[in-house]
């Protein structure tokens, strides 16, 4: 079946690093694929998205490019702040219209 | 629109009580889904409804479980009897595959009904 495998955290890094979050998924077909952002205490926030392959989806500074050779979705930021600490969830969304999330990756910057 | 809304924000109940975790979707989203998220576990689609016809009940994990959508703009999940095992975060979410804005094609989440049960 359809399934997304995200790295696993916490990663913790310093205020301005270089950010990457792999994601991989199986699926059959041409799912769209998602990042989701959860803050503590808060639902999931759509952050960016790519509905077909060599699509790049960009937001707030992260970007994802939908690679269906390698079938990848990595998360990408230049230079992460503290308020980017947070739960990040690789998803993709098959013809069936279901949303299948990977298991997540806190991220923990620190000042 | 005030988004997707879910209340409780909080519940505690004893162990054999019934809970009723209540949602309404965006307006004119004809989609709608119920997760359950655990650390043990994550997030796992418990049903969806299309239209208010429930689609996919696959993910609810037993038959305490159950979910209505008597119309548009509500959905309820039950839970009856209510376990200790049951402690989660519900997150119900709402789409539509005709929303053209920045949230096109994906979902959008409520803040979610932390249930404890003891």
């Amino acid at each position: 079946g359809n399934s997304v495998t995200q790295m696993e955290g916490p990663v913790t890094l310093s205020e301005e690093a270089f950010l990457t979050i792999n994601c991989t998924y199986t699926a059959t077909g041409y799912p769209s694929l998602f990042w989701y952002v959860q803050y503590p205490g808060e639902g999931l926030q759509l952050l960016l998205k790519a509905t077909k392959a060599d699509d790049k989806g960009s937001n707030k500074g992260f970007e994802a490019t939908y690679r269906k050779e390698t079938t990848s979705f990595h998360l990408e930021k230049g230079s992460v702040q503290v308020s980017d600490s947070a739960v990040y969830f690789c998803a993709l969304k098959d013809s069936s219209y279901k949303l299948i999330f990977g298991s997540g990756t806190r991220l923990l910057v620190r000042p | 629109d005030a988004g997707v809304i879910q209340s409780p924000r909080h519940e505690v109940t004893e162990m054999g009580q019934e809970v009723t975790l209540r949602c309404k979707p965006i307006s004119g989203h004809d989609y709608l889904f119920w997760y359950r998220q655990t650390m043990m576990r994550g997030l796992e689609l418990l049903i969806y409804f299309n239209n208010n016809v429930p689609i996919d009940d696959s993910g609810m994990p037993e038959d305490r479980f159950s979910a209505k959508m008597p119309n548009a703009s509500f959905s309820t999940l039950k839970i009856q009897p209510s376990e200790p095992r049951d402690s989660a975060v519900y997150f119900c979410a709402s789409s539509s595959p005709r929303d053209r804005g920045p949230g096109g094609y994906g979902y959008t989440f409520g803040s979610g009904t932390r249930l404890t049960v003891v």
